[in-house]
């Protein structure tokens, strides 16, 4: 079965900062991969997706997130954060087989210090 | 953008009591919904899948007879905690896809229910 990990749990960083957060995936077939948001006290929100194609994905409010096949990556990426980027970021497959159902990473706490 | 909505938006209850959630999509018609469990600090866990004019599918490892799911409509999709105790106390989710033709459907999320059960 599909799987993703994410290794940074807590990231701080001060505005106008870069941005990565890690993200690695199980699955060696065919891959979709997304990076959800989760701004405080607001519901789920697609950043991005990757279904085929270009590997470096443009997504909304500035980020990106590049898929590398020989690494299993699709990290998330943002050359300067603003204090409005605080939110937790997730990673996310779809199950093996389809169905639209989504695997969650565990998450990433995203801190953006003024 | 698509809109699917949640209430309540929390609930206290008794152990012992049932709870019902509704998920509704707002301005699109959904005949799928997932609804998903996230505990603090931790990520969403699919629960199961709620099919309209059918019965919904569990993940393994959730009790259908705690969780009870009926998609009464295509807008609305329900979440009964029957019986529930203080382990159950977790923010509920819910999604809705949207058909894109493509392989797979964007899913919009409802904001969630935060149920405490004391």
């Amino acid at each position: 079965a599909q799987s993703v990990s994410q290794h940074n749990h807590h990231v701080i960083l001060s505005e106008a900062a870069s941005l990565e957060l890690g993200c690695n995936y199980s699955y060696g077939g065919t891959v979709n991969l997304f990076w959800y948001v989760q701004y405080p006290g607001q519901h789920l929100q697609l950043l991005l997706k990757y279904f085929s194609g270009d590997p470096l994905v443009k997504g909304i409010k500035g980020f990106e997130a590049e898929f590398i096949k020989s690494k299993f990556s699709f990290n998330l990426r943002k050359p300067s954060v603003q204090w409005s980027d605080t939110a937790e970021y997730f990673c996310a497959v779809p199950f093996t087989g389809g169905g639209n159902k989504l695997t969650f990473g565990t998450g990433t706490q995203l801190k953006v210090e003024l | 953008g698509a809109v699917v909505s949640q209430h309540p938006s929390w609930v206290i209850c008794k152990s012992g009591t049932s709870v019902k959630i509704e998920c509704r999509s707002l301005d699109f018609q959904a005949t799928t919904m997932f609804w998903y469990r996230q505990f603090p600090k931790q990520s969403l866990m699919l629960m199961a899948t709620s099919n309209e004019g059918s019965k919904a599918t569990y993940e393994q490892g959730v009790e259908k007879d705690k969780f009870l799911i009926n998609h009464a409509s295509l807008t609305l999709s329900t979440l009964t905690v029957t019986s529930a105790h203080p382990e159950d106390s977790s923010f509920y989710i819910c999604s809705a896809p949207i058909a894109s033709g493509g392989s797979y459907n964007e899913q919009f999320f409802g904001p969630g229910t935060r149920l405490t059960v004391l």
